[in-house]
């Protein structure tokens, strides 16, 4: 069954510096996209960065950076240079097309939490 | 600018009442979600629609039902609340790219 883990409920970084949000995936489709969300403590969803299967390359948005390892069935979210601002949940998400349809599944979450 | 719209920030209903939560999109998607965030659990999904009239069964289904009679509008509906329904229910769409959120349905069931 499709599956995404975020073995992490917690994690605190110092500001300034990188932190890495795990998250593995299971599927039996060679074909599907990752995401990475935020939701700060007002609730709204904010998308962050996108990887495809197939991408040759690690997607990069600014700050964030995908680490993809296809082999590993993994794909960490980097944020580099860490604010105070980054304090949130961080959900990992796979579409996952197995059975045509298209199915959007999330982790349970990691919180960060930024410190001065 | 892309919207998903859900029709309440906050409920309160009773115990054993029909419950209707809204959702519209503008952005002609395909794809639409219904998901349950609680503390720990991360979002689940309840069910999805990939279509007018389609709909299949997510992870959690049991005590809901939906509708998608338009394109735009995908509707969860509550048939008859329980406590334990009590939760935040959060709607989104998607196209070939990344799916959009509603600013989410705070649901407390009394």
């Amino acid at each position: 069954a499709q599956k995404i883990t975020q073995t992490q409920p917690g994690m605190f970084v110092q500001e300034k510096e990188a932190v890495t949000l795990d998250c593995t995936y299971d599927t039996s489709d060679p074909s599907y996209g990752l995401f990475w969300y935020k939701q700060p403590s007002s609730g709204e969803m904010i998308f962050l960065i996108y990887q495809g299967s197939y991408d040759q390359q690690n997607a990069t948005e600014g700050r964030y950076s995908l680490n993809f390892q296809k082999a590993r069935k993994s794909a960490n979210l980097v944020i580099s240079a860490s604010q105070l601002g980054d304090s949130a949940m961080y959900f990992c998400a796979m579409r996952d097309p197995s059975g045509g349809y298209n199915k959007l599944i999330f982790g349970a979450g990691t919180r960060l939490a930024v410190h001065p | 600018d892309v919207k998903v719209t859900q029709s309440s920030r906050y409920l309160v209903k009773r115990t054993g009442e029909k419950v209707f939560l809204e959702c519209v999109q503008d952005m002609d998607h395909e794809n639409m979600f219904w998901y349950r965030q609680d503390p720990g659990l991360g979002l689940r999904l309840i069910y999805f629609s990939y279509d007018v009239k389609m709909k299949e069964k997510g992870d959690i289904p049991e005590g809901y039902s939906v509708s998608r009679e338009k394109k735009e509008r995908f509707s969860l509906i509550l048939e008859s609340a329980s406590t334990n329904q009590t939760s935040m229910y959060l709607c989104a769409s998607s196209g070939r790219a990344e799916a959009f959120f509603g600013q989410g349905t705070r649901l407390t069931v009394v």
